[in-house]
């Protein structure tokens, strides 16, 4: 089956510093990606949907500037946090999605990263 | 807007007996529904998905759904729980034209010896 590698598995920081997180389809091409926030016990929250060489689009509330997202090429997609602060910790998910023919539904996710700002 | 509602927010079950996970949902249209489970510190895996055709839904490691239209559910069962079957659950929805996955808010099941 499709799968979707993420790295870092788990990442710990200092306040202020930035942090990037690599989601890769292993085996399929990922016209669309996607990343997700989740907090302890809480259900996951998408942040961005990004399109491969397009900008990608943030959900209401996210900030572009502190979570850039670049998708370059078909099985890669990158999250950086950009001056990261304790209130950013949190378990980062990413999914892709395959192109081709249309209905396209299903969506695989990444094993997520671990996120610490100390 | 679509969204989706897991109204339990933990399960308890004794191993062997059969197990519940409800979902509802609403959406314009037909909907795409999945099922996911998370182990702790993991990504999501996939289990089921209802697109088109039978209500029953037939998943991994003996996971089944059914789709009630008129009720808008998406209930997960298992006729016979597994302590190894205790994680998070959660429920999805996509609108068929749409583009973006909403996620109910999780159920926590928890299968006791």
């Amino acid at each position: 089956g499709a799968v979707v590698s993420q790295h870092p598995s788990w990442v710990i920081c200092k306040s202020g510093t930035s942090v990037k997180i690599e989601c890769r389809s292993l085996d399929f091409q990922a016209t669309t990606m996607f990343w997700y926030r989740q907090f302890p016990k809480q259900s996951l929250m998408l942040m961005a949907t990004s399109n491969e060489g397009s900008k990608a689009t943030y959900e209401q509330g996210v900030e572009k500037d502190k979570f850039l997202i670049n998708h370059a090429s078909l099985t890669l997609s990158t999250l950086t946090v950009t001056s990261a602060h304790p209130e950013d910790s949190s378990f980062y998910i990413c999914s892709a999605r395959e192109g081709g023919q249309l209905p396209v539904y299903e969506q695989y996710f990444g094993p997520g990263t671990r996120l610490t700002v100390t | 807007a679509q969204s989706v509602a897991q109204p339990e927010d933990q399960v308890n079950v004794a191993e062997g007996n059969p197990l519940t996970v409800k979902c509802t949902y609403s959406v314009s249209g037909n909907p795409y529904l999945f099922w996911y489970v998370q182990y702790p510190n993991r990504g999501l895996q996939f289990l089921l998905k209802y697109i088109t055709g039978d209500n029953l839904v037939k998943g991994s490691y003996g996971f089944e759904a059914e789709f009630n239209k008129s009720q808008t559910s998406f209930h997960l069962k298992k006729p016979s729980a597994l302590v190894s079957d205790s994680a998070l659950y959660f429920c999805a929805v996509r609108e068929r034209a749409g583009n973006m996955l909403t996620f109910g808010g999780g159920t926590r099941l928890m299968v006791k010896p």
